[in-house]
């Protein structure tokens, strides 16, 4: 069965502190792998595709890496206004278009 | 339009009652799908449409469920005789195409908030 499963469920950082996201996923063959940005009261807003081991992108202060078995997103000297919850997907080749979603990281920055 | 809408952004109904809910996606986006994100859970697929037909209705979670599209563009999600365990928020999003050449990210609407009491 396709999972997705996302650490640590928070995450408080002081403005400045970087750090990392982690998701571990299991997928029987890998579509691609998505992480969005969700803030409360809000739809989740696409930050990064990745398709293949080895992928890395980069946005401002976010930078999204992938291995055969994770991905990392690694949030360098955050702000305030990077906290949010941060959610990871994978597509596989099983489930066809539908996304699998982790439960998400929350992440607060105080400045 | 800028990015996919739906509507209502809040719905409060009545155990029993039918809703239906809206999603316009982003202009020229063949692909169409619906979420639900409940509380404490992560966001769960419904179903997805291609066009105006939804090879993938494997996510809804009961036979009050059914969704629609017409004319490639709008569609609605509509529950019959509500329970409270359909409230949730209930997202939709819309890409491009299938296949990597085209783009398959989906981009989300601000959902619409959905209370049965």
């Amino acid at each position: 069965e396709d999972q997705v499963t996302q650490s640590p469920e928070a995450l408080r950082l002081q403005e400045g502190e970087s750090s990392s996201l982690n998701c571990s996923y299991t997928v029987s063959g890998l579509r691609g792998l998505f992480w969005y940005r969700q803030d409360p009261g809000k739809g989740p807003e696409f930050l990064f595709t990745l398709y293949s081991a080895g992928e890395e992108k980069e946005k401002e202060r976010l930078k999204a890496t992938l291995t055969k078995k994770e991905s990392f997103l690694h949030i360098t000297a955050p702000k305030p206004e990077d906290s949010a919850t941060y959610l990871c997907a994978v597509q596989s080749n099983q489930a066809g278009t539908a996304l699998i979603f982790g439960k998400g990281t929350t992440l607060s920055v105080s400045s | 339009g800028a990015g996919v809408s739906q509507s209502p952004s809040n719905k409060v109904t009545e155990k029993g009652k039918d809703v239906e809910l809206r999603c316009d996606p982003i202009s020229g986006h063949t692909a169409l799908y619906w979420y639900r994100q409940s509380l404490g859970q992560g966001l769960e697929f419904l179903i997805y449409f291609q066009g105006n037909s939804a090879p993938d209705k494997s996510g809804l979670p009961s036979d009050r469920f059914s969704a629609e599209r017409t004319g490639g563009s709008v569609s609605t999600l509509t529950i019959q005789r509500t329970q409270q365990e359909d409230s949730a928020v209930y997202l939709c999003a819309s890409s491009r195409g299938f296949d990597r050449a085209s783009s398959y990210e989906q981009y989300f609407g601000p959902g619409t908030r959905l209370t049965v009491t």
